[in-house]
């Protein structure tokens, strides 16, 4: 019964290198998401996969920013050229794409917390 | 353009007594709501949720009441327990009945529970 997991849980780099962040979620899950929480903000979506269909990408900040998801089962992150306004934590979740008792939970991770000096 | 706001940064509430966290939205197409608990240094934490087509919903000391004329929901704990420190955040969706979409969310509420 394991949990979404991320890794690293913490990141440090310096502005311009290029950093992967990896998620792995809930065994049959097939609804993966990405989230970044800014200090002092909300949760802001950045991208969602679901099964075979092309991922939603209308949250990603900058093409900058990618993701993919191998298999249907991990995900990684990757922010190139990395800028200090990318600082936050990277959070992932995951979900089933349709219940019949309409139930639409996710299912976070501890995030990655990324630091761009 | 913040489609859901939590107007409330920060509650303080004594133990025992109800803790009411608040939650407006403006996106007509939202159609199921959630609220989360977050810790520090955690991942948000899955706490309640609502459909649209009903106006509330109990768990154990937790509910959630759905106001669709007023664009409003409010989550209740009662009684408040210490255990319940912790930043609140409501979240919406527009996926449609029971599928998966990406969530909405609110700036959060940090709840303080004091004895």
């Amino acid at each position: 019964g394991a949990g979404v997991s991320q890794s690293p849980s913490n990141k440090v780099t310096e502005k311009g290198k290029d950093v992967e962040l990896r998620c792995d979620p809930i065994s049959g899950h097939t609804a993966l998401y990405w989230y970044r929480q800014s200090l002092g903000q909300g949760l802001e979506f950045l991208i969602y996969f679901q099964g075979n269909s092309a991922p939603d990408k209308s949250g990603l900040p900058s093409d900058r920013f990618s993701a993919e998801r191998t298999g249907g089962s991990v995900s990684t992150l990757t922010i190139q050229r990395t800028q200090q306004e990318d600082s936050a934590v990277y959070l992932c979740a995951s979900s089933l794409a349709y219940t019949i008792s309409g139930e639409r939970s996710q299912y976070f991770g501890p995030g990655t917390r990324l630091t761009v000096l | 353009d913040q489609q859901v706001k939590q107007n409330s940064p920060s509650l303080s509430v004594q133990e025992g007594r109800i803790s009411i966290l608040n939650c407006d939205y403006t996106n007509s197409m939202f159609d199921y709501f959630l609220w989360y608990k977050k810790y520090p240094a955690e991942g948000p934490t899955f706490l309640i949720s609502i459909s649209s087509i009903k106006d509330k919903n109990e768990d154990g000391r937790f509910t959630v009441f759905l106001n669709k004329s007023a664009k409003h929901l409010s989550l209740h704990i009662v009684p408040s327990q210490p255990g319940d420190s912790a930043v609140y955040f409501c979240a919406a969706s527009d996926g449609g009945p029971g599928t998966a979409s990406k969530l909405t969310f609110g700036t959060g509420t940090r709840l303080q529970v004091t004895l």
